[in-house]
């Protein structure tokens, strides 16, 4: 059973790109998370999604970030025009339904840097 | 709202017990996590701990629930140098829907 998968694992854009972060959940698992950290800092919470609707976006940034989980495929993470304070790793979080945050497994993470 | 503070450092010798100390805000919190991350790697959740109990053992960690002080340890002991890496201090948040996490405190293992 693989765990959470994300993609890019490493990726550079140039100031007003846009980027794009892939999760696919472990098998079984039906919700997702994204997580920001920051250098030198702790994990904050950006969205959780489960399969096509967003259940809490409290921590996502208002504009330029956007997420979503469709029926088929990976969950997407897509920041446009990006800026040097994206730079950043981005981790996914996945967990089965009805067991919320106390049985999630985090993926590798995708590390943003803009240049 | 929900905070969780931690110290950045600490370092011991190989052999030694580590303690890793956090405070967080939430007196309705309900769960309180310890996490681990090493360099480059994603998190991996080491245990957590209900609210209703004061101390959790796990082979080689304790942790230790003050909910008076809002005050969460974790203890490793026999430390090893493949324990080198980040803790993270972790609470759900009231909806449920999160983790709110310290900024990890770095221990270093010497031999």
């Amino acid at each position: 059973n693989a765990g959470v998968m994300q993609n890019p694992r490493h990726l550079v854009r140039r100031r007003g790109q846009e980027a794009r972060l892939r999760c696919s959940p472990m098998k079984g698992h039906s919700h997702v998370y994204w997580y920001r950290q920051l250098p030198e800092e702790g994990l904050k919470f950006m969205v959780y999604l489960q399969k096509e609707n967003i259940i809490d976006e409290s921590g996502m940034p208002k504009e330029r970030f956007s997420a979503e989980f469709p029926k088929e495929g990976p969950s997407i993470l897509r920041i446009q025009q990006v800026v040097r304070g994206d730079s950043a790793a981005y981790f996914c979080a996945s967990s089965p339904p009805g067991t919320g945050v106390n049985t999630i497994y985090f993926g590798e993470g995708s590390w943003l840097t803009v240049v | 709202g929900e905070d969780v503070e931690q110290s950045l450092f600490l370092s011991v010798r190989e052999g030694d017990s580590s303690v890793i100390n956090c405070t967080y805000t939430d007196s309705s919190s309900t769960y309180l996590y310890w996490y681990k991350q090493e360099p480059g790697a994603g998190l991996q959740l080491l245990t957590y701990i209900f609210s209703n109990m004061d101390m959790k053992q796990d082979q080689r960690l304790t942790v230790l629930l003050n909910k008076k002080d809002k005050h969460l340890s974790l203890r490793i002991a026999d430390t090893q140098t493949g324990d080198s890496a980040i803790y993270f201090c972790a609470e759900r948040n009231q909806a449920g829907t999160a983790l709110i996490f310290g900024k990890g405190t770095t221990l270093s293992v010497s031999s």
